[in-house]
Formats: C-alpha cells, structure tokens, sequence
C-alpha cells in the first residue's frame, strides 16, 4: 500500500513551457485535490475532484488545468508557466464524507525560471 | 468568504506545554482539522473535531467550541521532535462537495 504518490518530485521549467503533474493513490478514494504551498503560507486547494471524469475550480485555478480519467489518478497540467508557479504542489486524497482527514502525496518542488 | 488565524510562531522548551490557537470564519462549517508538517515534508492528518469539547489523541488533544469560532491545538511533554509548522483546517461546504480550507500554520520551535 504506497498511499499517495506524486511524480516527480523536481522540475525546473523555462516560463512558457509545459508539463503534468501526475498523482496515483491507491486507497480507492473517491475525492482527490491538488494544493500549491508557497512559503510561509498554507496550502491553497488549485483544483479536486469527487470522482472519476469530474472536477472543479478551487481557491487558485487559473494557469492550471486537471483531469481525472481513472479514479486513483488525478493529473495537474500547467500549459505555460509562469514564474509565479513556482511553489510545491501537494496532491491529496480522501474518502467521501471524511474530506476532514486527508492524505498527502510527498509533494512535488517546481521551480519556473 | 473563509478565513482562519492563528499565530505565525510559537516557541516553547522541550517537556513543556504548548497551546497553538485558530479562530475562523466561514459559513457551513462542519468541523475543525488539524495538521502537522515537518519541513520539507508533507502534512499528515493529527485530529479533527465536529462537536464541541476537548478530543485527546496521547501527547496532543484539540479543542472546539463552535459558539466562540474557535479552537485549539494542545501539545503535552514536548519532544524535540515535535518542532514543525502546524495547520488548522475547516471543512466547509462550498459548491457541489466539501472541500477543506487551511490556515497560514503556526511555526513551532522547540528549544531543549
């Protein structure tokens, strides 16, 4: 039972390039997010999903695009970074009705130049 | 809107106790989670409470009283181990599922 994975755990990206994020759990939970954390602040939800081919707009979702084709995947998309991206992006997952207690991914450090 | 508030750092002496404070603001609330995330690392899950009243889970108990907006976060024989950023959470409802917001994190630094 890995729990939450994230791939990969660095990158470093011109501005304007492109990449996925891919998070994988597999605890067969229905809701699944996506978080940036930017020092000294805390996590900021980008975007979740409650189930397999759905998902929706959290607290910062411009710049950022998801998707959900299998339950324990959800991937983050960034068409064009910006320096502004830079940050850690934590993945999380849980189960339905339990959105209290989540579990995260190790997290994944970018860095946009 | 949601918003939560609690202290940016906290310092105490290892053996001693410490209490992390969050109040908050929102509308649905359900319930009251808290977080512990050691730097460089990822948040792991600590306690969550939906009713009012004192939740103990061996060293650290959390604390509600959803009148007041408020809780607590209360850590007992503090271990140097324990120095890391913590969370408070609220699980509200917001569109079409329940999502969790986070506070900015408490600091807490351990001196022997």
């Amino acid at each position: 039972n890995a729990g939450v994975t994230q791939t990969p755990k660095f990158r470093v990206l011109k501005t304007g390039q492109s990449m996925t994020l891919l998070c994988a759990q597999d605890m067969n939970h229905e809701y699944m997010y996506w978080y940036r954390q930017d020092p000294g602040m805390g996590l900021r939800l980008i975007h979740y999903s409650v189930g397999e081919g759905t998902t929706a707009k959290g607290e910062v979702p411009d710049g950022y695009n998801v998707s959900r084709l299998k339950k324990q995947n959800f991937l983050l998309g960034l068409e064009s970074a910006a320096p502004s991206q830079t940050s850690v992006y934590f993945c999380a997952s849980t189960l339905s009705g339990q959105e209290y207690e989540q579990y995260f991914g190790p997290g994944t450090r970018l860095t946009v130049t | 809107g949601q918003s939560l508030e609690q202290p940016s750092e906290v310092t105490a002496v290892e053996g001693a106790i410490v209490q992390i404070n969050c109040t908050y603001q929102t509308s649905g609330f359900y319930g009251l989670s808290w977080y512990q995330q050691h730097d460089g690392g990822a948040p792991t899950f600590l306690s969550y409470n939906a009713l009012d009243g004192l939740e103990e889970t061996g060293r650290f108990s959390s604390f509600l009283s959803r009148s007041d907006s408020y809780g607590y976060l209360l850590l007992q024989e503090l271990q140097m181990k324990d120095s890391a950023s913590y969370f408070c959470a609220v699980r509200d409802r917001y569109s079409s599922a329940s999502k969790i917001i986070f506070g900015s994190g408490t600091r807490l630094s351990i001196r022997p």
